[in-house]
């Protein structure tokens, strides 16, 4: 059964601190990894990943792939409490339409 | 161009009721999406449509749930006999076309519904 599996599940830090978000994933037909965060509403796009060893970033947001190891990570430094959020990993599967989701990690930003 | 619009919001049924969930997809998309969180988990997959078929449904429930998207209107996610498990959030995607899940697709913001 394919699988993504995030840690930690949850973080509390304090503003301005660098935090480090884990995803680990065994499937049958890699494509693709997604990062997405999530608020109290929907999920919205952070980054796509396709090739190990690149890294994609955005601000304050960075993640890189490695494929041999089958993991990735989003980096984010210097958070701010607007960067509290459920942040979701998923990977889109070779021949279908569908991703597949870890159950996220719930980080907390304190003033 | 408004984004995946989803209605209503927030749904309650009592057990034994059926809901009807509707997503309006952005507009010029014609692939939807359906994915189920449960409280304190990922989004899971159910269903992915195209206009007037039904592409991918493994990961629907066997029974009492069923999904369409017909050629005018929205797509709508049906639960007959709903049940307390059924509670949780509901969300749909679209895209422009079946390549959806390669660029990340965008997510509307989602029903959540409550079995009492």
């Amino acid at each position: 059964e394919d699988k993504v599996v995030q840690s930690p599940l949850s973080l509390v830090v304090h503003e301005g601190d660098t935090v480090t978000l884990n995803c680990s994933y065994e499937v049958t037909n890699f494509r693709s990894l997604l990062w997405y965060k999530q608020e109290k509403k929907a999920p919205t796009f952070l980054f796509m990943l396709t090739s190990s060893g690149i890294e994609k970033k955005s601000g304050r947001l960075s993640s890189i792939l490695d494929k041999k190891e089958l993991f990735s990570i989003l980096n984010i430094t210097a958070t701010q409490t607007g960067d509290s959020a459920v942040y979701l990993c998923a990977v889109g599967l070779q021949g279908a339409q569908k991703l597949v989701f870890g159950q996220g990690t719930r980080l907390t930003i304190n003033p | 161009n408004a984004g995946v619009m989803q209605n209503p919001r927030h749904l309650v049924r009592r057990r034994g009721q059926e809901a009807r969930l509707r997503c309006s997809p952005m507009k010029g998309h014609s692939h939807v999406y359906w994915y189920r969180q449960l409280p304190e988990e990922g989004l899971k997959f159910m269903v992915y449509l195209q206009k007037e078929n039904i592409i991918d449904e493994s990961g629907m429930p066997k029974e009492r749930f069923s999904a369409e998207f017909p050629k005018e209107g929205p797509s709508i996610l049906r639960i007959q006999q709903v049940v307390r498990g059924d509670s949780a959030a509901y969300f749909c995607a679209s895209s422009p076309t079946g390549q959806g899940a390669n660029y990340g697709y965008t997510f509307g913001s989602g029903t959540r519904l409550t079995v009492v």
